[in-house]
């Protein structure tokens, strides 16, 4: 089935410094990739959806300068957390919509980074 | 705007107990609905799904049917398992075109 793989699983950066977070379909292609932030009541919030070969989406209240997106092929995308705070520390969850599985209905997730900025 | 109300948890239980979680949905359209699951350390899994208004979605024991009159989608399971310790998502989508992304429920720990 559809596998998505998301690296790093965990990170532990210094304020200020900037986080990239890949996520890759190892055996599909994915012209869209959504980005999901989980709080710690559990809610998972989507912050943008990441287009192959264009700009992302943000989702209202979602700052693009700061959570950077890049979808530059069918199988990658990244996001970049730039100058990270201790606020922006959570759990980031990406998912790839494969659109010809029609047993799931094509979203398959990753197992999702834990960063903690200190 | 779309959105999922699902009911705040924890909810604990005894095993083989009877269990439901709620569910209900706000759409412009006709979504999809979706029940996924995430284990302890893990990521989300897709437990089951339903695609139009009566359809039963169902999986290891979980069903859940689509009702467009309450529009709702409440996940049940007749006889609840240690192993079922997780934490339960409700979600839709509307369309299948490649851009629309799933909007979560808030979520449900079940223990």
């Amino acid at each position: 089935g559809a596998v998505v793989s998301q690296h790093p699983s965990r990170v532990i950066c210094k304020s200020g410094t900037s986080v990239k977070i890949e996520c890759r379909s190892l055996d599909f292609q994915a012209t869209t990739m959504f980005w999901y932030r989980q709080f710690p009541k559990k809610s998972l919030m989507l912050m943008a959806t990441s287009n192959e070969g264009s700009k992302a989406t943000y989702e209202q209240g979602v700052e693009k300068d700061k959570f950077l997106i890049n979808h530059a092929s069918l199988t990658l995308s990244t996001l970049t957390v730039t100058s990270a705070h201790p606020e922006d520390s959570s759990f980031y969850i990406c998912s790839a919509r494969d659109v010809g599985d029609r047993r799931s209905y094509g979203y398959t997730f990753g197992s999702g980074t834990r960063l903690t900025v200190v | 705007g779309n959105s999922v109300t699902q009911m705040e948890g924890p909810v604990t239980l005894s095993e083989e107990a009877f269990l439901t979680i709620n569910c209900t949905y706000t759409a412009t359209g006709y979504p999809s609905l979706f029940w996924y699951v995430q284990y302890p350390g893990e990521g989300l899994q897709l437990l089951l799904k339903a695609t139009k208004a009566d359809d039963k979605g169902s999986n290891k024991g979980f069903e859940a049917t689509y009702r467009k009159e309450t529009t709702s989608f409440h996940l049940e399971k007749g006889s609840v398992q240690v192993s079922d310790s997780a934490v339960y998502f409700c979600a839709l989508t509307e369309g299948n075109q490649a851009g629309t992304a799933l909007i979560f429920g808030k979520g449900t720990t079940l223990s």
